[in-house]
């Protein structure tokens, strides 16, 4: 099964500024179709899980701007420009290029 | 508007058996890949099972292979997980979430709120 590793586990951040979350996977994930099944989820406290990114960097219907995803092969990375109060939760990665699909551990995003 | 509904959750024995629905609407089901996925309360998120558009693929977690079967209605708009041999470590909230179109679960597009299994004797 394909591990997803997850850094920082917790990131306590300032309203307005930038945060950053790092995804890293056990193999690559490069699907032979070519394309890459890396998305990003929020979960807001006692909220389902929200879809923000798939397929690396497509940013879902409704998603603000200030969400940006990034990588390839085995790193990726989800970018916060400017943390909201609204953003406060676990954010995860998830991989759906092979089976059984696997989730990271989840970052805790909080306002200092 | 999409919505997905689980049911079926609740309280059963170690050894028993319980199935979840998901009833869906608001897009062409037949057309999507679904999931099942799960989360202790207070943890982190865990892919049960999924399978595709056309159940073509199917695939589940190595904690649930050969004891969890899903499955799809397309004619009822239903998603379903057969759950057998429960074990106290299944006890989560079990959430329906809709993938891709004409896909194999790229992503999880769509969530319902969850139905509660709790194994205990």
């Amino acid at each position: 099964d394909i591990v997803m590793t997850q850094t920082p586990l917790s990131s306590p951040v300032t309203l307005g500024q930038p945060a950053s979350i790092s995804c890293r996977s056990s193999q690559s994930l490069v699907h032979s179709d070519g394309s890459t099944y890396l998305s990003w989820l929020q979960q807001r406290p006692g909220q389902p899980p929200r879809l923000l990114i798939y397929n690396i960097f497509n940013r879902f219907s409704g998603v603000p701007d200030r969400f940006s995803g990034s990588g390839a092969g085995t790193d990726f990375t989800l970018k916060i420009s400017r943390v909201e109060a609204e953003d406060v939760g676990v954010y995860y990665c998830m991989q759906a290029t092979q089976f059984p699909r696997t989730f990271g551990q989840g970052t805790k995003v909080e306002i200092k | 508007e999409v919505q997905l509904v689980e049911s079926g959750g609740g309280l059963v024995q170690p050894g028993r058996s319980l199935r979840l629905s998901c009833a869906a609407s608001g897009f062409t089901f037949g057309d999507y890949a679904m999931h099942w996925v799960r989360q202790v309360p207070g943890k982190g998120l865990e892919w049960v099972s999924g399978l595709s558009w056309n159940s073509g693929y199917i695939g589940y977690a190595d904690s649930v292979k050969g004891r969890f079967t899903i499955s799809r209605d397309n004619a009822k708009s239903s998603l379903y997980l057969q759950m057998n041999s429960l074990r106290a470590e299944d006890t989560a909230l079990y959430y329906c979430a809709k993938g891709d179109y004409h896909g194999s679960g790229a992503y999880a597009d769509y969530w319902g709120q969850g139905t509660l299994v709790t194994v205990s004797s």
